[in-house]
């Protein structure tokens, strides 16, 4: 079985650019994340859906972030002008359903914003 | 903040040692979680603890869950090279695992 797949691995950016990041759960898997990994810390939760609904975006910079996962499966996460402050790794996670389901996560983008 | 150390730690030692990581937590949790992140990779769980276990093992893993003070372990023995990676803990922030909040982990590099 594939695992949750991303694209792009890498990008690189000048400030005021725009970027998306595609991610293509593990099928089945209802609910999806998108998390911001700056570099020597742990992943922080920016948004997830279960299947097209947002359940949780209070941690999305809604000014500039913006996710969506129109049929319930593939998700595209865009900042529409990034800052240097937005250098990190963008990693995508799916689970099941059920409560402690195990999320599985993809390799991740990682952006750097010049 | 979920979480009592900020910075990320880090671990240096020899093939065939055991090593003991330890995150604080500041709030209720229903489970920890254990995960470990290789250069490249994204998170992947390796253990999960439940606010009513003590103690978890698999193979050469073993946690450690004290819901007085607030505090997980994780213990890794006869540490291997492949065992070089990011730890991380996390909690569930109450919502059956759906919202999970990652700690700032622990950088272990085991030399061959």
């Amino acid at each position: 079985e594939a695992g949750v797949t991303q694209s792009p691995r890498y990008a690189v950016l000048q400030e005021g650019q725009a970027v998306s990041f595609w991610c293509d759960p593990i099928s089945g898997h209802d609910t999806l994340y998108w998390y911001q990994q700056p570099r020597d810390q742990g992943p922080q939760l920016l948004v997830y859906f279960r299947d097209e609904a947002v359940i949780d975006n209070s941690q999305l910079p809604s000014d500039r972030f913006s996710a969506v996962r129109p049929k319930g499966t593939n998700s595209t996460l865009k900042i529409q002008s990034a800052k240097q402050g937005d250098t990190a790794t963008y990693l995508c996670a799916s689970r099941p359903g059920g409560n402690y389901a195990e999320q599985f996560f993809g390799p991740g983008t990682r952006l750097t914003v010049l | 903040s979920q979480w009592g150390e900020e910075n990320l730690q880090a671990l240096s030692i020899q093939e065939g040692e055991d090593v003991t990581m330890n995150c604080s937590y500041k709030t209720y949790t229903t489970v920890v979680q254990w995960y470990r992140q290789k250069s490249g990779k994204g998170p992947a769980l390796i253990i999960l603890i439940r606010s009513n276990e003590r103690e978890k093992r698999s193979g050469r893993l073993r946690a450690t869950l004290d819901t007085s003070s607030q505090s997980s372990s994780l213990s890794i023995t006869g540490t291997l090279a492949t065992d070089t990676a990011v730890y991380f803990c996390a909690t569930d922030a109450g919502t059956g695992g759906y919202k999970v909040v990652f700690g700032s982990g622990t950088r272990l590099l085991v030399s061959p």
